[in-house]
C-alpha cells in the first residue's frame, strides 16, 4: 500500500498563481483532511472531508478551495496565490475518523514570492 | 482562539531522563485526544490516544495522563532515547464527524 500520496513535494508560486496540491489514498478511507503547518505554529486545519461529495471548513479555509468527487482523491485549489499562503501542506486520510488514527502523507512545501 | 494548548514549546531531556509534555483544552465537548509524533521531513504518526473515561494509557514507554475536571492532559516519555527526539503534538477532537485540532508542538531533544 502506497497509503497518502502528495504532489508536488516542492513547489515555488508567483504572486496571483494558481495551483492544486493533489492527495490520494489508497486505503479506502471514508475521512481526509488538509492542514498547513508553519514553523511554531502547529498543524491548522484548512478542509476536511467525511466522504465523497462531503467536505466542510476548518480553522483557515479562506484562500483554499476543495472538492471530493471520489474516495481516493481530495485535492486543494490555491487560487491567486499570496506570500501568506507559504508553508507546508500535509493531506491525511482515516477510516473512522479518530481511533485508528490518520494517515498522513509526507507534506508538499510551497513557498509563494 | 487556542482551543489546545501545549507547553512547552521545547525541551531539552538526558538520555533515561523523563520527558513531559503538557496540553490543556476548553471545549469540554472534545472525547478523543491523541498525541502525534513528527522527524523533521515527514508527517506526523499517531503515537497514543486516550479518551475522557480513563485517566491513564500506558503504551511501552509512553503514557497519556487525563485530569477531565482540569480539562488537561500530559504525554510522559520514560527512558528516554535519542530516538526520540522528534516534535510532539497533542490534539482533541469531538467526534468522529469532526476533525482534529492540533495544539503548536513540543520539540524534544534527547541528548546522549
Amino acid at each position: 500500500n502506497a497509503g497518502v500520496t502528495q504532489t508536488p513535494k516542492f513547489r515555488i508560486l508567483k504572486i496571483g498563481q494558481s495551483m492544486t496540491l493533489q492527495c490520494t489514498q489508497d486505503m479506502n478511507h471514508n475521512y481526509m483532511y488538509w492542514y498547513r503547518q508553519d514553523p511554531g505554529m502547529g498543524l491548522k486545519l484548512i478542509y476536511y472531508s467525511v466522504g465523497a461529495g462531503i467536505t466542510d471548513k476548518g480553522e483557515v479555509p479562506n484562500g483554499y478551495n476543495v472538492s471530493r468527487s471520489t474516495t481516493e482523491d481530495f485535492p486543494l485549489r490555491l487560487e491567486l496565490a499570496a506570500p501568506s499562503q507559504t508553508s507546508v501542506y500535509f493531506c491525511a486520510s482515516s477510516y473512522n475518523g479518530e481511533d485508528d488514527g490518520y494517515t498522513f502523507g509526507s507534506g508538499t512545501r510551497l513557498t509563494v514570492v | 482562539q487556542q482551543q489546545v494548548k501545549q507547553s512547552p514549546q521545547s525541551l531539552i531531556v538526558q538520555k533515561g531522563g523523563i520527558s513531559i509534555i503538557n496540553c490543556a483544552y476548553e471545549n469540554t465537548a472534545f472525547d478523543y485526544f491523541p498525541w502525534y509524533q513528527q522527524f523533521p521531513g515527514k508527517g506526523p504518526a499517531l503515537l497514543i490516544a486516550i479518551r475522557p473515561d480513563v485517566s491513564e494509557k500506558k503504551e511501552g514507554r509512553f503514557t497519556i495522563s487525563f485530569n477531565k475536571s482540569a480539562k488537561q492532559f500530559s504525554l510522559h516519555i520514560m527512558d528516554s532515547q535519542p530516538g526520540d527526539s522528534a516534535t510532539y503534538f497533542c490534539a482533541a477532537s469531538r467526534g468522529a464527524g469532526t476533525a482534529l485540532i492540533f495544539g503548536k508542538g513540543t520539540t524534544l531533544s534527547v541528548s546522549s
